[in-house]
């Protein structure tokens, strides 16, 4: 039972453009959220996080955004470079919980030049 | 500082064979733990560990799989006997606290059951 769904294997976009990356949960106990990115031949880095009390979290050109009712966040990329080029994880956490951290299957972005 | 340390980063294997995964933590974290990559079901916890204590193994699917921590800078997952089913990425993280966001990940091990 994946608690944790990204339904979009791969994306593709031109560099300069916004990037969205989508991810569903389905566990309500779920507050804490977070994006990894992951190079090839690397360990997946952390990207940026939101807590649930928010709805949106900004760091540079990275975006993450909380749809609490809709149990979704994305992840904009704005504008989206060559070296955003990876495989992005989303993860979840029940913080007050056993705060092990689940995450999806992964999105594999490439950014045109 | 050093990152967490995996060996080996490739390893083949016939099946049934005995597999030993290795990873050394970044000193000064408390928590180890141990995820399998799969293009089916993405990063999977198998394991975690606080102050070298196993925590939670829910995630281990089956008694093939085992894990230790004899010290704070060494752990090892084991998989005996392998199946080819076990073929995957292996990776081993290490935080000072359980907190996602301070999640340390090796360069993983790529592991062929053939």
């Amino acid at each position: 039972d994946q608690q944790v769904k990204q339904n979009s294997p791969s994306l593709s976009v031109q560099e300069g453009r916004i990037s969205i990356l989508n991810c569903d949960y389905t566990n309500s106990m779920f507050d804490y959220f977070l994006w990894y990115k992951k190079y090839p031949a690397e360990g997946p880095t952390f990207l940026i996080s939101i807590s649930s009390i928010k709805d949106k979290n900004e760091d540079g050109r990275f975006t993450v955004f909380l749809n609490k009712s809709a149990k979704h966040l994305s992840l904009h990329i704005v504008p989206s470079q060559p070296g955003d080029s990876a495989v992005y994880f989303c993860a979840a956490s029940a913080r007050g919980a056993t705060n092990k951290l689940i995450f999806g299957t992964g999105t594999l972005l490439a950014v045109q030049p | 500082d050093a990152g967490v340390i995996q060996s080996p980063r490739h390893e083949v294997t016939e099946m049934g064979q005995e597999v030993t995964l290795r990873c050394k933590p970044i000193s000064g974290h408390d928590y180890l733990f141990w995820y399998r990559q799969t293009m089916m079901r993405g990063l999977e916890l198998l394991i975690y560990f606080n102050n070298n204590v196993p925590i939670d193994d829910s995630g281990m699917p089956e008694d093939r799989f085992s894990a230790k921590m004899p010290n704070a800078s060494f752990s090892t997952l084991k998989i005996q006997p392998s199946e080819p089913r076990d073929s995957a990425v292996y990776f081993c993280a290490s935080s000072r606290s359980p907190q996602g966001e301070k999640l340390f990940f090796g360069s993983g091990t790529q592991l062929s059951v053939l």
